[in-house]
């Protein structure tokens, strides 16, 4: 068990849709890291947020967006969803800007 | 831009054997961070070892050892009389210098699948 908590754990919504992802680092931990892992784009680095505010983006879609609050958790907003945004969605917390991520379980999106 | 190569898609083992996963990096920066993970079947991804571009000693952690050669850009990672809870898929990542304020991504290899069997 790494500390990062990851709610929900599965996901199954229709395309269209919104939904949030929401993640708690592990206690002490100020940089939180939002991934997409899908078959065809495997690993892929999103967002990372240290202490409230935004560090580094990556492959994120527009119709993505996410936010580290005061208490340090964050969640990942996705909307207008679409097929191809099934995947598995990790969440990962590091004590430094550049310490080592440690991941969360992840949340499993599926959107049909 | 940076780049992590993992050559070897799948490998099949039976229990006991020795086995090497191979790791390629591309990067322009001088400092920089390589890392292994592991997902097992469960899927969470589990950080198995982290070293900077200045520290080439290979490292042995039990069954678990890792080999750097700044020379040929390369991270292998050796498991040494693999077990079945062995298996799993296992990623190399690269992240690179970092500036304050500037982020700190990993980029990930497509990982390789290893079979562990009796």
């Amino acid at each position: 068990d790494s500390g990062v908590t990851q709610t929900p754990k599965h996901l199954i919504t229709a395309t269209g849709q919104r939904v949030t992802l929401r993640c708690s680092p592990r206690s002490g931990d100020l940089s939180v890291y939002w991934y997409q892992q899908s078959l065809d784009q495997g690993l892929q680095f999103l967002i990372q947020y240290y202490n409230g505010e935004e560090r580094a983006k990556g492959n994120i879609l527009e119709r993505f967006s996410a936010q580290q609050f005061p208490d340090l958790h964050s969640e990942l907003n996705l909307s207008s969803l679409e097929l191809g945004d099934s995947a598995l969605y990790f969440c990962a917390s590091s004590d430094r800007e550049q310490g080592t991520q440690y991941f969360g379980p992840g949340t499993r999106l599926l959107v049909l | 831009a940076q780049k992590v190569t993992q050559a070897q898609t799948e490998i099949s083992v039976v229990e006991k054997e020795d086995v090497t996963l191979d790791c390629v990096y591309e990067t322009r920066d001088t400092t920089y961070y390589l890392f292994w993970y592991k997902q097992p079947p469960s899927g969470e991804l589990v950080f198995l070892i982290r070293r900077n571009s200045f520290d080439e000693q290979n490292e042995i952690s039990g069954r678990y050892s890792w080999n750097f050669q700044k020379s040929t850009s390369s991270f292998n990672f050796t498991i040494t009389a693999s077990q079945v809870v062995d298996s799993a898929v296992y990623f190399c990542a690269l992240s690179e210098e970092f500036i304050t304020g500037g982020g700190n991504k990993l980029t990930f290899g497509t990982g390789t699948q290893l079979k562990v069997e009796l």
